[in-house]
């Protein structure tokens, strides 16, 4: 199984800050990447998928990067509804696996 | 618009089975693989299982392998997931979601609002 570690676990930043959250997998994984934002008692949307495309409706501020094993998804500018917690997920093969979570917060 | 809406979520003894369903609809079901995916309390995401557009093909996480199984009923636009001999570790918001192809893409671009299986004596 494809492992996919996230860091930070968490973290906090004030309305404006870029924001970046990285996503490594244990093997190769291509561009098989998306990204997902949960916000509390609500279920995951998707963001950005094939690691740098930006899903419908979303806004520019989010975007993608990487191929491989190392991926990142940044927030340009970051404003009190980005407040949630980021999943990465790798679309490589089955069994699909999660990242463990970031959980952004503002200061 | 794409609308999912999960069912037959609840409190079941340990060992017992259920049966989760999810309706889809404002969208073509039948041309789309469907997923589960769950999440235990307080915890990460855990994909469950896949199904094919036309429900030929199955694939599943192996803590349900053998365990839970998947199926759809295209003519009712219905996901269903069969679980059986549950386990306390079964205890999560099931989440319904729509792949956005067919042929699966392994992704998940609509979720429905999930429904709780607590699985409790």
């Amino acid at each position: 199984d494809i492992q996919m570690t996230q860091s930070p676990s968490s973290l906090s930043a004030s309305v404006g800050d870029r924001v970046t959250v990285t996503c490594r997998a244990s093997q190769s994984i291509s561009s098989y990447l998306n990204w997902y934002q949960q916000k509390p008692g609500k279920a995951p949307a998707l963001l950005i998928y094939a690691a740098s495309s930006l899903q419908s409706g979303v806004p520019p501020r989010f975007s993608g990067s990487g191929s491989g094993t190392d991926f990142t998804l940044t927030i340009s500018s970051l404003q009190p509804e980005d407040s949630a917690t980021y999943y990465c997920q790798q679309s490589y093969n089955t069994p699909l696996t999660f990242g463990g979570g970031t959980k952004v917060e503002i200061k | 618009q794409v609308l999912l809406v999960e069912s037959g979520g609840g409190v079941v003894q340990p060992g017992r089975s259920l049966r989760l369903s999810c309706a889809a609809s404002g969208f073509t079901f039948s041309s789309h693989a469907m997923h589960w995916v769950r999440q235990a309390p307080g915890k990460g995401l855990e994909w469950v299982a896949l199904i094919s557009s036309d429900g030929s093909n199955n694939y599943y996480a192996d803590s349900v392998k053998g365990q839970f199984t998947i199926s759809r009923d295209n003519s009712k636009n219905t996901l269903y997931l069969q679980m059986s001999s549950l386990r306390a570790e079964d205890t999560a918001i099931y989440y319904c979601a729509r792949d956005p192809r067919a042929v699966a893409a392994k992704a998940f671009d609509y979720w429905g609002p999930g429904t709780l299986v607590t699985v409790s004596s």
